[in-house]
């Protein structure tokens, strides 16, 4: 079946300081992916996606690139503020049949942002 | 224009009792989901709606029923709880089910089970 891997947290960075969350996938055909981001005491919110190969999403300052030769879509920003502390999570969709109604999510990813 | 809406915000039930979560959404989308949060585990999904009249199970259904009541809402009921059951359950809609929509999600409900 589908399944999602990133990197453990928390992690702790400086502001300005480059952002880097892994997130590698497993999935029969051609997913879409995704980045949604929750911020403390919220729901889950939609950073940016990719639906196909070599796709680059982007949002904010973000940026992710679906490299279908490594299964991977890392979580990249140059320069991060306090207020993107939040957790991260790294999701896919399958893209026919029942399973393109579930997102397959990994485990978040916690980033803290100091001054 | 709210977006997906849930009740209630928080609930503590003892063991055994039954609850339902409400949850609304008005931006007409037709594909509804319930989803838990348990910590070091991201989201499951429980169940979700298709369109209106139609649900399904997804990876944890055991333990929960849901309704499709209309369009707009989605209903997810707690028979008997249990503490394994203590989570905090997110709703969300997209416009149809295909997997490169965006899943719009609510606040969460956050459940106890003692």
């Amino acid at each position: 079946g589908n399944s999602v891997t990133q990197m453990e947290g928390p992690v702790t960075l400086s502001e300005e300081a480059f952002l880097t969350i892994n997130c590698t996938y497993t999935a029969t055909g051609y997913p879409s992916l995704f980045w949604y981001v929750q911020y403390p005491g919220e729901g889950l919110q939609l950073l940016l996606k990719a639906t196909k190969a070599d796709d680059k999403g982007s949002n904010k300052g973000f940026e992710a690139t679906y490299r279908k030769e490594t299964t991977s879509f890392h979580l990249e920003k140059g320069s991060v503020q306090v207020s993107d502390s939040a957790v991260y999570f790294c999701a896919l969709s399958g893209n026919s049949g029942a399973g393109s109604y579930q997102l397959t999510f990994g485990k978040g990813t916690k980033l803290s942002v100091i001054p | 224009n709210a977006g997906v809406t849930q009740t209630p915000k928080f609930q503590v039930l003892k063991t055994g009792q039954s609850m339902t979560l409400q949850c609304a959404q008005d931006m007409n989308h037709n594909s509804m989901y319930w989803y838990r949060q348990d910590p070091g585990m991201g989201l499951r999904l429980i169940y979700y709606s298709a369109s209106e009249g139609t649900t399904d199970k997804g990876e944890v259904p055991n333990g929960y029923n849901v309704s499709r009541l209309n369009k707009r809402e989605f209903s997810l009921r707690l028979e008997s709880a249990a503490p394994s059951q203590t989570s905090v359950y997110f709703c969300a809609s997209s416009e149809r089910g295909q997997g490169y929509n965006e899943q719009y999600f609510g606040p969460g409900t956050r459940l106890t089970v003692t």
